[in-house]
């Protein structure tokens, strides 16, 4: 089946970018997904990219797609504490109508 | 913006007892919810597609008579956890899809279900 990866952890200063990388195989991705999960919540939609597009940039964050490679990344510019969570990238296959969520990468940000 | 609640937030159950789980879509209409299972430190995992009125679609290894799924009206769907174990500990989550836009689900907060 489909397959989502993800990073597992990822440890930044307060102030610095934050990187995190996700990779997929579907070919048939529709859209691709950015949820946020702080402990003991459920999710929280942080931004999506329709599979055509190249980069997509909200405030702070910026998404940006390789189609070819398959490659899906989230720029988080100046993070903050608050930013500590859970980032699960989650891709919504054209083909079976489902999302497929990656394991989830743990952002640690220290002050 | 759209919001889906679930209730109960968290339930403590003995096993062998039946647990019911409500997933509600507040200010928009979703034909389809669907309901996923973490485990501590783990992904989210899909157990179930629930379309209002029609049967559940069940992803392979979940059991449907142990998790029943009804999907009554356009904004309300509800898992029963039947004959709970400790192993069915653990935190279901439950989307739903907003008819008017079908390009985004939108997450409920999420029950805790600890069986003794």
């Amino acid at each position: 089946g489909e397959d989502v990866e993800q990073s597992l952890f990822l440890s930044v200063r307060e102030g610095d970018s934050s990187v995190i990388n996700c990779t997929y195989t579907d070919s048939s991705s529709t859209y691709l997904y950015w949820y946020k999960q702080e402990p003991g919540a459920g999710l929280q939609l942080l931004t999506y990219i329709f599979s055509n597009m190249d980069m997509k940039q909200d405030q702070r964050l910026t998404v940006l797609l390789n189609k070819k490679d398959k490659h899906l990344s989230l720029r988080i510019a100046d993070t903050q504490t608050g930013d500590s969570a859970i980032y699960f990238c989650a891709d919504w296959s054209g083909n079976t109508g489902k999302l497929i969520f990656g394991q989830g990468t743990t952002l640690q940000v220290k002050p | 913006g759209a919001v889906v609640s679930q209730h109960p937030s968290w339930v403590i159950c003995k096993s062998g007892t039946s647990v019911k789980i409500e997933c509600r879509s507040l200010d928009f209409q979703a034909t389809t919810m669907f309901w996923y299972r973490q485990f501590p430190k783990q992904s989210l995992m899909l157990m179930a597609t629930s379309n209002e009125g029609s049967k559940a679609t069940y992803e392979q290894g979940v059991e449907k008579d142990k998790f029943l799924i009804n999907h009554a009206s356009l904004t309300l769907s509800t898992l029963t956890v039947t004959s709970a174990h400790p192993e069915d500990s653990s935190f279901y989550i439950c989307s739903a899809r907003d008819d008017s836009s079908v390009d985004e689900q939108f997450f409920g907060p999420g029950t805790r279900l600890t069986v003794l």
